[in-house]
This record gives structure tokens, sequence and C-alpha cells, in this order.
């Protein structure tokens, strides 16, 4: 089954304590990328990847890290999360190109104390 | 400064009542997504318009694009309890694609 997986999906953790949340998906798509959602705010990129050792910045980028060193794999580290980084995370895949539609992973529900 | 908008943001409607949910964009793109997003799930594609004058149906759902406007539309018919949902619409800007915008999201509830 054609899917993107997110870990863990629900989180809750204390100020300035690393964590990672993992993004793997099946589907051999090129393009990756991350949202967070807010109430009222929609989804607002965070990171995205065209291929492979390629990752650039979205739109709220700050406190955030991402790599690919793999193609299916692209996982989002807070170094130092702050409350300000609550929120619902998804990630997503798309095939690279003019036509590709995002499949988006289940949802990372993190909450920074 | 893109922006995507969406209106109304919230819509209540009874069932078996039609009603469009706009989403405009402000820069040229003839690449528009839609998304339905339920309550504490993720997002699903709905539509996938690609180019002016595009329209796509499903079921009770269409959708539409005009670049020329930089307006889709996505219209719904006798609507039933199961549309309930947050629909998103997306721009792709990219020249080579893959640069999304989302929109604010409008929620949608069906009253029987």
């Amino acid at each position: 089954e054609a899917q993107v997986t997110q870990n863990p999906r629900y989180l809750i953790t204390v100020t300035g304590k690393k964590l990672t949340v993992t993004c793997s998906q099946n589907m051999n798509h090129e393009y990756m990328s991350w949202y967070r959602q807010d109430p009222g705010l929609g989804l607002r990129q965070i990171y995205y990847s065209m291929n492979v050792e390629v990752t650039d910045k979205g739109d709220v980028p700050e406190g955030y890290k991402v790599s690919r060193k793999e193609k299916r794999n692209f996982p989002l580290i807070l170094e130092s999360p702050s409350p300000n980084q609550t929120s619902l995370y998804f990630c997503a895949s798309s095939l690279l190109g003019r036509t590709g539609e995002l499949f988006f992973g289940e949802g990372s529900r993190l909450t920074v104390l | 400064e893109l922006k995507v908008e969406q209106n109304p943001l919230f819509l209540s409607m009874q069932e078996g009542k039609n009603y469009t949910i706009y989403c405009n964009y402000s820069t040229t793109s003839d690449r528009l997504y839609w998304y339905r997003q339920d309550p504490g799930k993720s997002l699903e594609s709905l539509f996938v318009l690609l180019s002016n004058g595009a329209v796509k149906q499903e079921g009770r759902l269409m959708a539409s694009l005009d670049t020329k406007a930089r307006l889709s539309t996505l219209h719904i018919t006798a609507a039933v309890h199961d549309l309930s949902a947050t629909y998103f619409c997306a721009v792709d800007i990219g020249n080579t694609g893959n640069q999304f915008y989302f929109g604010t999201g409008t929620s949608l509830t069906v009253i029987p």
C-alpha cells in the first residue's frame, strides 16, 4: 500500500529536549516536505527536499533541521524545542515536476511544555 | 507576498443545499490542488487542476480553475453530512513544479 508514515504520532516533551520526527514514504517520490498546521494559519512549509542530499528552507524553518540521506526518509529534527513549536506536523511527498499532487502522512501532534 | 485566500473560512449549510467555496491566489499559476481534511486526520487529495478552464467532478463535488482570474472554485451540490470536513486549496507556483502554497482552509459543516 502506498503511504507516508510518520512517527511518533503524538509526543509531549519539555523545552530544550532534542527530538526527531521520522517520515518515510514507499512511493519512490523525489520530493518530500514538512508542514506545520496551526489554527487559522493553514499549512505552512518548514523544509522541503527535491532529492537525496538536496534540502531547502520553506516559509518557517527557524528552529528546525532536516536531512535527506535516503530517498525514502526525511526526518524533521528539533534541536532545542520551544513552546511555540507546539503544533500538528505533516510530512508529504510527491513526484517531482508540474503534476505532483502531495501525499500526506497521518500527522504528528507535538506539545512542548 | 504570495497570498492564497479561501472564502468563506467557515460554512454551515443544510443537507440538500448547494454552495461554492472560492480560492483566490495572487500570482501566476496554472496548477491548483484541492484537499480534504477530516477532523483529527490527514489531508487527502481531491482534485488536481493543471490548466486554465480545467474542470473535475467527483460525486457531489466539482472543482474548476480560471487562471486568468487566478480563481478556483469548489462547488458542492446537494450537500450531505459526509461532506463535513475542512477543504484546502493549494497553488503550485514553481516553474518546474513543487512550490506549494496553501489556503487557510474552509471548515464545512453540513447540518441534517
